[in-house]
C-alpha cells in the first residue's frame, strides 16, 4: 500500500548547520505532498507543500522539491536556528483520498 | 480565531471505561478526522467525515466510535477503554474532500489507560 518513509531520528544540530531531512513515498501516480511541524506540546501545522512533480515548497526558510524520479521530497535549511527545534512530517495523499504520515523526525538545535 | 478545539487536552482512565474526545472547528470546513500519534509510528487515521451525517472508518478504527450530526462537531468515542489505546489524540479538519488541502489540527489530546 501507499507508505511515507523519513530518516529516524532524532537529529541533533549546532546552531547555524545545515540541515536535510529525507522523506521518500510509495504511492501511485503523483500525489501532493506536505511537510508538516509539530512544536513541543502543539499540534501539527503545516510548514510547506508541493502539489505536483519538480514543485519546489518553501517556508520560513525550509526548502523541498518534489522529486518524482526519485519519489523523494526531502526537507532543507541552510541555516538552522534553537527556535527550528521540533519533530517533522512528511506526508502524502494516498490513492483514496486521505493524508498518510512518516514517523516523524525529531530535531533538536543546541545553541 | 479558535480554528480546530480539542477537549480534554489530558485523561487518565482505567481499563474499560468509557469516555468522549471532544472536536470542534469554527472554520466551516467539510472534511474531519482523527488520529493517533504513538512514538516510531507518525498518525495513523482512526476515523473520518466528509460532511454531517457522513463517517468512515480509517487505519485503525477498531475500538473507537464518531458520529458528525453537525459541521462543527466531530466526537471521537471510546466504549471501553484498553491500555492499547493510550496514545495522543489529534482531531484535524480541511475544506472539500480534495486531496491537495492542507489539514488543521487541533492541539491535542493525551490519553492515558490504566
Amino acid at each position: 500500500g501507499d507508505s511515507v518513509t523519513q530518516m529516524e531520528g532524532p537529529v541533533t544540530l549546532s546552531e547555524e548547520a545545515f540541515l536535510t531531512i529525507n522523506c521518500t513515498y510509495t504511492a501511485t501516480g503523483y500525489p501532493s505532498l506536505f511537510w508538516y511541524v509539530q512544536y513541543p506540546g502543539e499540534g501539527l501545522q503545516l510548514l510547506l507543500k508541493a502539489t505536483k512533480a519538480d514543485d519546489k515548497g518553501s517556508n520560513k526558510g525550509f526548502e523541498a522539491t518534489y522529486r518524482k524520479e526519485t519519489t523523494s521530497f526531502h526537507l532543507e535549511k541552510g541555516s538552522v536556528q534553537v527556535s527550528d527545534s521540533a519533530v517533522y512530517f512528511c506526508a502524502a495523499y494516498n490513492q483514496g483520498g486521505k493524508l498518510i504520515f512518516g514517523q516523524g523526525t525529531e530535531l533538536s538545535v543546541k545553541p | 480565531n479558535a480554528g480546530v478545539t480539542q477537549t480534554p487536552k489530558f485523561q487518565v482512565l482505567k481499563t474499560g471505561q468509557s469516555m468522549t474526545l471532544q472536536c470542534a472547528q469554527d472554520m466551516n470546513h467539510e472534511y474531519m478526522s482523527w488520529y493517533r500519534q504513538d512514538p516510531g509510528m507518525g498518525l495513523r487515521l482512526i476515523h473520518y467525515s466528509v460532511g454531517a451525517g457522513i463517517t468512515d472508518q480509517g487505519e485503525v478504527p477498531n475500538g473507537y466510535n464518531v458520529s458528525r450530526s453537525t459541521t462543527e462537531d466531530f466526537p471521537l468515542r471510546l466504549l471501553s477503554a484498553a491500555p492499547s489505546q493510550t496514545s495522543v489524540y489529534f482531531c484535524a479538519s480541511s475544506y472539500g474532500t480534495g486531496s491537495t488541502g492542507e489539514l488543521f489540527f487541533g492541539e491535542g489530546s493525551r490519553l492515558t489507560v490504566l
